[in-house]
């Protein structure tokens, strides 16, 4: 059972690439998200999708994009990295049923130099 | 708004001892509530959560939180600490978006 997989794993970009971080999961689930972890700050949400072709913002969206284009794929776009998106990025995906919970994936570690 | 607190950002017991992690959490209406724990370097891993009913529930690896509305807290506890329990421990809440606390670091001492 793969459930939520994520790459690349680790990543080091220069301040103004691009690139886009893969989250893929194989539950069937509606519900997708992105949240980066910080330390002291705990994880806090970037975007989120209720559904195939569906996103919206969360906490913290500046800086980040996204899309949904399958049900199973939730894509996090970063357009020109900044040494403040140096994070760890957690994806995690539900059930639409409201008593339910988040299950996650292994994260990807960023460092913008 | 939704908020969770973790007041306690590191903790240390000892093997053996007895653990209890506080949260407190604010949100509008009736509260789902969970438990994660994150060993280093990996994701995420529920350990328990609550929905509604009895208000102690029980959790994986001899967990349990006990849910007090008056006093908006989910504390979890653990009677006997193994050291393989070291971790960090964050409690959220949410229904389709979650909102996590900051997190508590246990250490676990020989």
């Amino acid at each position: 059972n793969a459930g939520v997989t994520q790459t690349p794993k680790f990543r080091v970009l220069k301040t103004g690439q691009s690139m886009t971080l893969l989250c893929a999961q194989d539950m069937n689930h509606e519900y997708m998200y992105w949240y980066r972890q910080d330390p002291g700050m705990g994880l806090r949400l970037i975007h989120y999708s209720v559904g195939e072709g569906t996103t919206a913002k969360g906490e913290v969206p500046d800086g980040y994009n996204v899309s949904r284009l399958k049900k199973q794929n939730f894509l996090l776009g970063l357009e020109s990295a900044a040494p403040s998106q140096t994070s760890v990025y957690f994806c995690a995906s539900s059930y639409k049923t409201v008593n339910t919970e988040a299950f996650f994936g292994q994260g990807t570690r960023l460092t913008v130099v | 708004a939704q908020s969770v607190t973790q007041p306690d950002i590191h903790i240390t017991v000892s093997e053996g001892a007895s653990l209890e992690l506080r949260c407190n959490y604010s949100y509008g209406a009736t509260p789902y509530l969970f438990w994660y724990v994150q060993s280093p370097g990996q994701g995420l891993q529920l350990l328990l959560k609550y929905f509604s009913g009895d208000t102690l529930v029980q959790g994986i690896k001899g967990f349990e939180a006990e849910f007090k509305r008056s006093q908006s807290s989910f504390n979890l506890r653990k009677p006997s600490v193994h050291w393989s329990d070291a971790a960090e421990y964050f409690c959220a809440v949410g229904e389709n978006k979650f909102y996590f606390g900051s997190g508590t670091k246990l250490n676990v001492k020989p």
